[in-house]
Protein backbone atom coordinates (compact mmCIF):
# COMPACT_ATOMS: atom_id res chain seq x y z
CA UNK A 1 0.00 0.00 0.00
CA UNK A 2 0.96 3.67 0.12
CA UNK A 3 2.63 4.82 3.23
CA UNK A 4 4.45 7.82 4.16
CA UNK A 5 7.23 7.68 7.22
CA UNK A 6 8.78 11.04 9.12
CA UNK A 7 11.43 10.92 11.65
CA UNK A 8 9.85 11.88 15.16
CA UNK A 9 9.63 14.69 16.43
CA UNK A 10 9.69 16.87 18.77
CA UNK A 11 13.30 18.46 17.06
CA UNK A 12 14.45 21.31 18.81
CA UNK A 13 16.98 23.91 17.49
CA UNK A 14 18.59 27.24 17.80
CA UNK A 15 18.28 30.01 15.91
CA UNK A 16 20.24 29.90 12.33
CA UNK A 17 21.07 26.46 12.81
CA UNK A 18 20.84 23.93 9.64
CA UNK A 19 17.19 21.66 9.98
CA UNK A 20 16.73 18.36 8.07
CA UNK A 21 13.30 16.61 8.80
CA UNK A 22 13.83 12.92 6.92
CA UNK A 23 10.48 11.61 4.84
CA UNK A 24 10.34 8.05 3.01
CA UNK A 25 7.41 6.90 1.28
CA UNK A 26 5.96 3.79 -0.20
CA UNK A 27 4.14 3.72 -3.64
CA UNK A 28 3.48 2.29 -6.41
CA UNK A 29 4.27 4.38 -9.55
CA UNK A 30 5.36 7.54 -9.65
CA UNK A 31 3.42 9.61 -6.60
CA UNK A 32 2.93 13.72 -6.65
CA UNK A 33 5.68 14.54 -3.22
CA UNK A 34 4.16 17.34 -0.74
CA UNK A 35 5.54 19.04 2.39
CA UNK A 36 2.82 20.89 4.50
CA UNK A 37 3.85 22.81 7.34
CA UNK A 38 0.77 23.68 10.31
CA UNK A 39 1.73 26.37 12.43
CA UNK A 40 -0.08 26.86 16.03
CA UNK A 41 -3.86 27.67 16.16
CA UNK A 42 -3.90 27.34 11.96
CA UNK A 43 -4.87 24.87 9.22
CA UNK A 44 -2.02 23.35 6.79
CA UNK A 45 -0.18 25.53 4.10
CA UNK A 46 2.03 24.15 1.04
CA UNK A 47 5.35 24.59 1.77
CA UNK A 48 6.61 22.88 -1.23
CA UNK A 49 6.28 20.04 -4.05
CA UNK A 50 7.54 17.82 -6.28
CA UNK A 51 6.04 15.88 -9.11
CA UNK A 52 8.73 13.45 -11.00
CA UNK A 53 12.01 12.12 -10.28
CA UNK A 54 14.60 13.83 -9.35
CA UNK A 55 12.18 17.44 -9.06
CA UNK A 56 13.40 19.71 -6.30
CA UNK A 57 10.53 21.62 -4.79
CA UNK A 58 12.04 24.97 -3.09
CA UNK A 59 10.11 27.63 -1.04
CA UNK A 60 10.98 30.17 2.20
CA UNK A 61 14.54 28.76 2.28
CA UNK A 62 13.15 25.08 2.58
CA UNK A 63 14.14 22.81 0.01
CA UNK A 64 13.51 19.15 -0.57
CA UNK A 65 14.32 16.69 -3.15
CA UNK A 66 12.07 13.90 -4.96
CA UNK A 67 14.82 11.22 -5.12
CA UNK A 68 13.22 7.55 -6.62
CA UNK A 69 16.09 5.24 -5.78
CA UNK A 70 16.07 6.07 -2.33
CA UNK A 71 11.91 6.91 -1.98
CA UNK A 72 12.69 9.67 0.16
CA UNK A 73 12.07 13.86 -0.12
CA UNK A 74 13.97 15.23 2.84
CA UNK A 75 12.84 18.54 4.46
CA UNK A 76 16.07 20.58 4.77
CA UNK A 77 17.01 24.47 5.60
CA UNK A 78 20.65 25.86 5.60
CA UNK A 79 19.16 28.42 8.94
CA UNK A 80 16.06 28.08 10.71
CA UNK A 81 14.49 31.33 12.50
CA UNK A 82 12.09 31.14 15.66
CA UNK A 83 9.21 31.55 13.14
CA UNK A 84 9.61 28.50 11.63
CA UNK A 85 8.21 26.26 14.87
CA UNK A 86 5.49 24.59 13.59
CA UNK A 87 4.33 20.92 12.78
CA UNK A 88 5.58 19.67 9.17
CA UNK A 89 3.39 16.90 7.62
CA UNK A 90 5.33 15.23 4.37
CA UNK A 91 2.34 13.83 2.15
CA UNK A 92 2.13 11.88 -1.11
CA UNK A 93 -0.64 11.23 -4.02
CA UNK A 94 -0.49 8.38 -5.27
CA UNK A 95 -0.89 8.38 -9.04
CA UNK A 96 -4.67 6.84 -10.60
CA UNK A 97 -6.47 7.98 -8.01
CA UNK A 98 -7.79 11.49 -9.09
CA UNK A 99 -5.65 12.94 -7.18
CA UNK A 100 -7.85 13.16 -4.11
CA UNK A 101 -6.16 10.93 -1.49
CA UNK A 102 -3.51 12.83 0.40
CA UNK A 103 -1.57 10.22 2.55
CA UNK A 104 -0.07 12.26 5.05
CA UNK A 105 2.96 10.86 7.14
CA UNK A 106 2.75 11.51 11.18
CA UNK A 107 3.81 14.92 11.47
CA UNK A 108 7.45 16.27 12.74
CA UNK A 109 7.10 18.70 15.22
CA UNK A 110 10.01 21.71 15.29
CA UNK A 111 10.83 24.20 18.01
CA UNK A 112 13.45 26.69 17.20
CA UNK A 113 15.05 28.67 20.45
CA UNK A 114 16.29 32.22 20.07
CA UNK B 1 -7.76 34.96 -3.47
CA UNK B 2 -6.17 31.63 -2.68
CA UNK B 3 -8.40 31.84 0.97
CA UNK B 4 -10.39 29.11 2.13
CA UNK B 5 -12.33 30.38 5.29
CA UNK B 6 -14.34 28.32 7.79
CA UNK B 7 -17.03 29.07 10.09
CA UNK B 8 -17.03 29.11 12.77
CA UNK B 9 -13.88 29.07 14.34
CA UNK B 10 -14.68 27.51 17.45
CA UNK B 11 -17.95 25.67 18.27
CA UNK B 12 -19.09 24.04 21.10
CA UNK B 13 -21.99 20.74 21.21
CA UNK B 14 -24.30 19.16 23.57
CA UNK B 15 -24.62 15.15 22.37
CA UNK B 16 -27.77 16.22 21.48
CA UNK B 17 -27.98 19.30 19.32
CA UNK B 18 -27.70 20.20 15.75
CA UNK B 19 -25.22 22.37 14.28
CA UNK B 20 -23.28 23.07 11.01
CA UNK B 21 -19.63 23.72 10.01
CA UNK B 22 -19.21 26.01 6.82
CA UNK B 23 -16.85 26.15 4.53
CA UNK B 24 -15.75 28.33 1.15
CA UNK B 25 -13.57 28.88 -1.69
CA UNK B 26 -13.23 31.73 -4.63
CA UNK B 27 -10.31 29.97 -6.31
CA UNK B 28 -12.90 27.85 -8.77
CA UNK B 29 -11.70 24.71 -7.36
CA UNK B 30 -13.96 21.99 -8.17
CA UNK B 31 -12.79 19.22 -5.47
CA UNK B 32 -13.60 20.02 -1.84
CA UNK B 33 -12.84 18.15 1.44
CA UNK B 34 -13.53 17.79 5.13
CA UNK B 35 -10.87 16.31 7.12
CA UNK B 36 -10.79 15.75 10.95
CA UNK B 37 -7.47 15.96 12.65
CA UNK B 38 -7.07 14.96 16.58
CA UNK B 39 -4.34 16.70 18.44
CA UNK B 40 -0.61 15.89 17.39
CA UNK B 41 -1.96 13.64 14.71
CA UNK B 42 -2.40 14.42 11.15
CA UNK B 43 -5.61 14.81 9.30
CA UNK B 44 -8.02 12.18 8.26
CA UNK B 45 -10.01 12.52 5.11
CA UNK B 46 -13.64 12.26 5.77
CA UNK B 47 -15.48 13.51 1.97
CA UNK B 48 -14.22 14.49 -1.19
CA UNK B 49 -16.36 16.13 -3.77
CA UNK B 50 -15.80 17.00 -7.04
CA UNK B 51 -18.37 19.16 -9.52
CA UNK B 52 -20.45 19.23 -6.22
CA UNK B 53 -20.90 15.17 -6.15
CA UNK B 54 -19.83 13.20 -3.56
CA UNK B 55 -16.93 11.70 -4.46
CA UNK B 56 -14.95 10.34 -1.61
CA UNK B 57 -16.65 9.33 1.66
CA UNK B 58 -14.30 7.56 4.07
CA UNK B 59 -16.67 5.25 6.27
CA UNK B 60 -17.69 8.08 8.29
CA UNK B 61 -20.69 7.63 10.59
CA UNK B 62 -23.93 8.63 9.72
CA UNK B 63 -24.48 11.74 12.19
CA UNK B 64 -21.49 13.70 10.22
CA UNK B 65 -23.70 14.67 6.93
CA UNK B 66 -22.25 16.86 4.19
CA UNK B 67 -23.42 18.58 1.72
CA UNK B 68 -22.29 20.59 -1.03
CA UNK B 69 -24.58 23.61 -2.39
CA UNK B 70 -22.46 25.01 -5.15
CA UNK B 71 -19.00 24.70 -6.47
CA UNK B 72 -17.79 27.23 -3.80
CA UNK B 73 -19.84 26.39 -0.68
CA UNK B 74 -19.60 23.12 1.52
CA UNK B 75 -20.97 22.25 4.50
CA UNK B 76 -21.04 19.80 7.33
CA UNK B 77 -24.01 18.73 8.96
CA UNK B 78 -23.62 17.46 12.75
CA UNK B 79 -26.14 15.44 14.71
CA UNK B 80 -25.88 13.58 17.50
CA UNK B 81 -22.26 13.47 18.13
CA UNK B 82 -20.15 11.75 20.96
CA UNK B 83 -17.47 13.24 23.18
CA UNK B 84 -14.83 11.49 21.02
CA UNK B 85 -15.79 13.69 17.73
CA UNK B 86 -13.87 16.49 19.62
CA UNK B 87 -11.46 17.74 17.08
CA UNK B 88 -10.63 20.47 14.68
CA UNK B 89 -12.78 20.37 11.12
CA UNK B 90 -10.42 21.12 8.25
CA UNK B 91 -11.90 22.16 4.70
CA UNK B 92 -9.55 21.92 2.23
CA UNK B 93 -10.35 22.61 -1.74
CA UNK B 94 -7.80 21.82 -5.02
CA UNK B 95 -8.23 21.74 -8.54
CA UNK B 96 -10.14 19.47 -10.36
CA UNK B 97 -10.12 15.32 -10.86
CA UNK B 98 -7.24 15.12 -13.17
CA UNK B 99 -3.78 14.47 -11.51
CA UNK B 100 -2.24 13.68 -8.66
CA UNK B 101 -0.46 16.90 -8.81
CA UNK B 102 -2.29 19.44 -7.35
CA UNK B 103 -1.94 20.74 -3.61
CA UNK B 104 -4.43 21.09 -1.29
CA UNK B 105 -5.45 25.06 -0.13
CA UNK B 106 -6.65 23.87 3.33
CA UNK B 107 -8.77 26.73 5.72
CA UNK B 108 -7.92 27.22 9.21
CA UNK B 109 -10.18 24.85 10.85
CA UNK B 110 -13.05 24.98 13.45
CA UNK B 111 -12.02 23.51 16.61
CA UNK B 112 -14.81 21.17 18.02
CA UNK B 113 -15.95 20.26 21.47
CA UNK B 114 -18.76 17.44 22.16
CA UNK B 115 -19.61 18.17 25.73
Amino acid sequence: GNSVTQMEGPVTLSEEAFLTINCTYTATGYPSLFWYVQYPGEGLQLLLKATKADDKGSNKGFEATYRKETTSFHLEKGSVQVSDSAVYFCALTPPNTGGFKTIFGAGTRLFVKA
Amino acid sequence: DTEVTQTPKHLVMGMTNKKSLKCEQHMGHRAMYWYKQKAKKPPELMFVYSYEKLSINESVPSRFSPECPNSSLLNLHLHALQPEDSALYLCASSQDYGGSSYEQYFGPGTRLTVT
